[in-house]
């Protein structure tokens, strides 16, 4: 059982916005800024998408943003394209290491 | 441009061993820490061992902690993960990951290597 908790698909069309949910607790997602959420296609390694919650590292999408309230976060593609079905993986740092979700498989219909 | 490259994955039967290495290019690896983090089948990733860029720290997730042991050499850019008593539930696809900075402690992964896949069968 993973750390933190996301579901395990979501689905959406071209052109719409999807949010994806991680929930952790108050001693890890809820007591650090540390949310980072990484993309991962079918035998590909995972690419950094968000890190910090928000930030986003250079050359990634501004279709791509991130949030953080209380012990959950949360990962938003806007304008969704057909390059975007993956699996997605959030991450906190803790005080014993990093954590991860058990991730969300995104479907584009 | 930075490079991980992952070798050492295969078929092992419960209770043997296997040794991965991981090659890196692109950076000054004697500055970096480096990670291993592994993604079952059907599973989400999961976080197993670190070492620092001096090779004085170690981390090991409790899954693998006695079981695994990680180790680097600076002057040939290469970090090893020593795997031994694998279990079915180490079957994975394993990633080598470059840290932000020196220590084991990170906040995220900016650059993962593409992985080598461990099957632990009989």
């Amino acid at each position: 059982q993973s750390a933190l908790t996301q579901p395990a698909s979501v689905s959406g069309s071209p052109g719409q916005s999807i949010t994806f949910s991680c929930t952790g607790t108050s001693t890890d997602l809820g007591d650090y800024y540390y949310v980072s959420w990484y993309q991962q296609h079918p035998g590909k390694a995972p690419k950094l998408m968000i890190f910090d919650v928000s930030s986003r590292p250079s050359g990634i999408s501004n279709r791509f943003s991130g949030s953080k309230s209380g012990n959950t976060a949360s990962l938003t593609i806007s304008g969704l394209q057909p390059e975007d079905e993956a699996d997605y993986h959030c991450s906190s740092y803790t005080n014993s290491g990093l954590v991860f979700g058990g991730g969300t498989k995104l479907t584009v219909l | 441009e930075v490079q991980l490259v992952e070798s050492g994955g295969g078929l092992v039967q419960p209770g043997g061993s296997l040794r991965l290495s991981c090659s890196a290019s692109g950076f000054i690896f004697s500055n970096y820490a480096i990670h291993w983090v592994r993604r079952a089948p059907g599973k989400g990733l999961e976080y197993v061992s670190a070492i620092s860029s001096n090779g004085d720290s170690t981390y090991y997730a409790d899954s693998v902690e006695g079981r695994f042991t990680i180790s680097r050499d600076n002057s040939k850019n290469r970090v090893s993960l020593e795997m031994t008593s694998l279990r079915a539930e180490d079957t994975a696809v394993y990633y080598c990951v470059k840290s932000l900075g020196d220590a084991t402690v990170t906040y995220y992964f900016d650059y993962w290597g593409q992985g080598t896949l461990v099957t632990v069968s009989s």
